[in-house]
């Protein structure tokens, strides 16, 4: 099955600075790759997501590049707020149109310093 | 809006007990998932389901089984709950096709003692 590594585990930076967090995976057949945020105490939702027939994807502040053929995507985070300290996720699927069971990596704590 | 819901905030059971969580969504999706959380370990599946009464094991099924009689509703049971089973229980939701998303519920906050 598939396999997802992700570093750091914790991450802090300055309010301002950029942050980057990595992600690679096993399966080939991979097809979708999604990135959630969890805050303190609250749900999982769905940041930003990148299918592998694109190369990166931006929406304002974040951004997702993949590189297929060394199976690693990263997430960018530019001019970091403290409203961006949560719990970052990623994860890989095979989208089939059926179950799309998705395999979490183990989660990166942000943590965004004034 | 999609609503995802838990039956249970936190709950406290003893060992050896039957646990039953349950979880709601109100958005017709076809697929059900019930995780837990663990720090450092992420979000592992135990047990998913794409249709009424079909279910499939996760990465983590052992000491668990699930039901999905009612395409909203899908719970998790622990036929006999251990200490090792103290985690946070979160369940989602997601259409089928290329609109994968999975939407989460609040999490259950389970201790065995």
């Amino acid at each position: 099955g598939e396999n997802v590594e992700q570093h750091p585990s914790t991450l802090s930076v300055q309010e301002g600075d950029s942050a980057v967090i990595k992600c690679t995976y096993s399966d080939s057949a991979s097809n979708y790759f999604p990135w959630y945020k969890q805050e303190l105490g609250k749900r999982p939702q769905l940041i930003i997501d990148i299918r592998s027939n694109v190369g990166e994807k931006k929406d304002q502040r974040i951004a997702v590049t993949l590189n297929k053929t060394a199976k690693h995507f990263s997430l960018h985070i530019t001019e970091t707020q403290p409203e961006d300290s949560a719990v970052y996720f990623c994860a890989a699927s095979q989208l089939t149109g059926g179950g799309n069971k998705l395999t979490f990596g183990t989660g990166t704590q942000l943590k965004v310093e004034l | 809006d999609v609503k995802v819901t838990q039956s249970s905030r936190y709950l406290v059971k003893r060992t050896g007990e039957k646990v039953f969580l349950e979880c709601v969504q109100d958005m017709d999706h076809e697929n059900m998932f019930w995780y837990r959380q663990d720090p450092g370990l992420g979000l592992r599946l135990i047990y998913f389901s794409y249709d009424v009464k079909m279910k499939e094991k996760g990465d983590i099924p052992e000491g668990y089984s699930v039901s999905r009689e009612k395409k909203e509703r899908f719970s998790l049971i622990l036929e006999s709950a251990s200490t090792n089973q103290t985690s946070m229980y979160l369940c989602a939701s997601a259409p089928s096709g290329v609109r994968a998303e999975q939407y989460f519920g609040p999490g259950t906050r389970l201790t065995v003692t």
